[in-house]
């Protein structure tokens, strides 16, 4: 069974532009949520979609924004990209919501010049 | 708010070898669950290990075990028998009972296995 896919791998953008990232869910999972890892650190939570609805916003600014559709997959969206948003972005589902394991695509790689 | 410690940035150890990584947490919930995950250099994040709050009993994953100490609000990871393949980034990470799917991470430790 495939894992976790995300899409594009590396990703080029300038100040100011805005940016899709793509993560399809390994089949049958209804959570997918999303993750920003700064270089050096630790992932920090941004977004967790179960069912096609929200059910968790981390502290991340209104510029960033995300969606889930009927077949599961899940869209990142940062808009106004800043220098400081440059880093791999990880996706991760799971069956449900709420304990189960969670499994992480390979992540794309951002960098904002 | 939830925070997760890792005091190690990192650290070394020869193969065959055994070595423990410390985590350490701050919450105020009771019920909650607890990771360890591995990020090998090609990045792709995996789970290593899993402990529920409200279990006493230790975890065990072949030869990855935790020492759970609630208490003290600590979540070392032991790996025995180090292989090279065992070299990445290590990290632990928080999760509170039915409140989604929000990993809380600490800021990792990389494990150097040598031969």
């Amino acid at each position: 069974d495939a894992g976790v896919t995300q899409s594009p791998t590396h990703l080029i953008k300038t100040r100011g532009q805005h940016v899709t990232l793509r993560c399809s869910p390994i089949s049958g999972h209804k959570s997918v949520s999303w993750y920003q890892q700064v270089l050096g650190q630790g992932p920090q939570f941004i977004f967790q979609y179960y069912e096609k609805e929200e059910r968790g916003r981390g502290n991340f600014p209104d510029r960033f924004s995300a969606r889930q559709f009927p077949n599961y997959s899940s869209e990142l969206n940062v808009n106004a990209l800043l220098l400081g948003d440059s880093a791999l972005y990880l996706c991760a589902s799971s069956l449900w919501t709420g304990g189960n394991e969670q499994y992480f695509g390979p992540g794309t790689r951002l960098t904002v010049t | 708010a939830q925070t997760v410690t890792q005091s190690q940035p990192e650290m070394s150890v020869q193969e065959a070898e055994t070595v423990t990584l410390s985590c350490t947490y701050d919450t105020s919930e009771n019920n909650y669950y607890l990771f360890w995950y591995k990020q090998p250099p090609s990045r792709q994040m995996i789970l290593v290990i899993r402990q529920e709050a409200y279990k006493q009993q230790n975890a065990t994953e072949n030869r990855f075990s935790v020492n759970f100490q609630k208490a003290a609000k600590s979540f070392s990871l032991k790996i025995s028998d180090s292989q090279l393949g065992d070299t990445a980034m290590y990290f632990c990470a928080f999760m509170k009972l039915n409140a989604g799917n929000m990993l809380t991470f600490g800021g990792g430790t990389r494990l150097m296995v040598k031969p």
